[in-house]
């Protein structure tokens, strides 16, 4: 199994729907993020947790909302689905070191279409 | 704020040259980390180089190397006799302690590899 498991890997959805994209992992990492990426505009930090009873907000959180059901578990929610949310999106996990080094460990992305 | 600029969007390079990959970065924090991730068209994000602020040689893993030149605030990867197989889209990356430990991402450059 991989170490950070997204699901699904691809989803279409309708406008106005909601839906949620979910993550787990068997790192055992405190941390974990979200980010969407964009062509041109790269990845861009969404919402991300550094334990179970702390969220933060990223750059982009307006339209998304997070739920961290335990430390192997982040899941992103897209509460009424709009067309300019059309992206890829990542999850990722890093070690609870401050340490610079530590690079993410990323899932295999999700890939969402809303129409 | 801080900020990483990948200017190139796209990159040809004929199979077996080398090619450079240009990144600069923008901080105020003297700590800190840059990475290179390569995305292939499968989409996954994979690690390929880190390099910290203080190091004092350049990073190098197998044919990938970092030109770190600090004062010029640049991390440029350079890839040694390029393969089919680095053709994909390449992300730089910085992550620091006024950062929050959390990594920003550059747009990205797509590289074309030409047999």
């Amino acid at each position: 199994d991989a170490d950070v498991t997204q699901t699904p890997r691809n989803r279409i959805t309708k406008t106005g729907k909601r839906i949620m994209l979910e993550c787990s992992q068997t790192k055992g990492h405190d941390r974990m993020y979200w980010y969407r990426q964009d062509p041109g505009l790269g990845l861009r930090l969404i919402y991300y947790s550094f334990d179970v009873k702390d969220i933060n907000k990223g750059e982009i959180s307006d339209g998304y909302s997070v739920s961290r059901q335990a430390q192997a578990k982040f899941s992103l929610s897209l509460e009424s689905a709009i067309p300019n949310q059309t992206a890829l999106y990542f999850c990722a996990t890093s070690d609870n070191r401050d340490n610079l080094s530590d690079g993410y460990t990323f899932g295999s992305g999700t890939r969402l279409t809303v129409v | 704020a801080q900020k990483i600029t990948q200017t190139q969007p796209g990159m040809f390079v004929q199979e077996k040259e080398a090619v450079t990959l240009d990144c600069t970065y923008d901080t105020s924090d003297p700590s800190y980390g840059l990475f290179w991730y390569k995305q292939p068209s499968s989409g996954e994000m994979i690690f390929l180089i880190y390099q910290g602020s203080y190091d004092q040689q350049n990073a190098t893993e197998g044919r990938y190397s970092l030109n770190f030149q600090k004062a010029r605030k640049s991390a440029n990867l350079v890839i040694s006799a390029s393969q089919l197989g680095d053709s994909a889209m390449y992300f730089c990356a910085m992550r620091s302690n006024t950062g929050g430990f959390k990594t920003i991402f550059g747009a990205g450059t797509r590289l074309f590899v030409k047999a």
